[in-house]
């Protein structure tokens, strides 16, 4: 079964509104968990690493104050994405490492966004 | 950019038949990883080879792995219809990864 879930699994929004998207780690716990985008036909881009108790690190291009992300809890990470635009248009997919695995991690079934 | 890079970038096949993919990559690593994906739909780990291994076998799966020439290649034998999926080659130091381009396996009934 899913070891690490994601809400929603689609979501439709208006340009210029914000939204939020849900990863939790089921039955265990993620200090740290994995943001991506993966746009139609493409690969998997990582975005940032969400750290509980303290700020998510970047990655190079990713604009911080356009994807908030919030590592409230040991089983939950949330990526707001802001003001959203058309282009951000995408599908958003989580991970958290499996706990004494080597650096294996679990996948959530990822969420389609589709800015209009 | 550390992401890889997969050739070919689609691939389609006659059940039954084998399909190789390949993964070149650049920068140093602990790991690589192999997925697969469905269209639109979440990623399922398929293999994990280590930097110090040069092969390894999940039942029809095999993967090789060449850190000199910084590349790996994904065997599916006696492929299946239900293989048609894309796959992804993951790299990392830790575990933040790094996804290569991804090879569009088609297997043909």
């Amino acid at each position: 079964g899913a070891v690490v879930s994601q809400h929603p699994s689609r979501v439709i929004c208006k340009s210029g509104t914000s939204v939020k998207i849900e990863c939790r780690s089921l039955d265990f716990q993620a200090t740290t968990m994995f943001w991506y985008r993966q746009f139609p036909k493409q690969s998997l881009m990582l975005m940032a690493t969400s750290n509980e108790g303290s700020k998510a690190t970047y990655e190079q291009g990713v604009e911080k104050d356009k994807f908030l992300i919030n590592h409230a809890s040991l089983t939950l990470s949330t990526l707001t994405v802001t003001s959203a635009h058309p282009e951000d248009s995408s599908f958003y997919i989580c991970s958290a490492p499996i706990a004494g695995g080597y650096y294996e991690q679990y996948f959530g079934p990822g969420t389609r966004l589709t800015v209009t | 950019s550390q992401q890889g890079e997969e050739d070919p970038q689609a691939l389609s096949i006659q059940e039954g038949e084998n399909a190789t993919m390949n993964c070149s990559y650049k920068t140093s690593i602990n790991n690589l990883q192999w997925y697969r994906q469905n269209s639109g739909r979440g990623l399922v780990h398929l293999i994990l080879i280590r930097s110090n291994e040069r092969e390894k076998h999940s039942g029809r799966l095999r993967v090789t792995l060449d850190t000199s020439k910084k590349s790996s290649s994904l065997l599916i034998t006696a492929s299946r219809a239900a293989d048609t999926a894309s796959y992804f080659c993951a790299t990392g130091t830790g575990n933040q990864f790094y996804f290569g381009t991804g090879t569009s396996l088609t297997v043909i009934p």
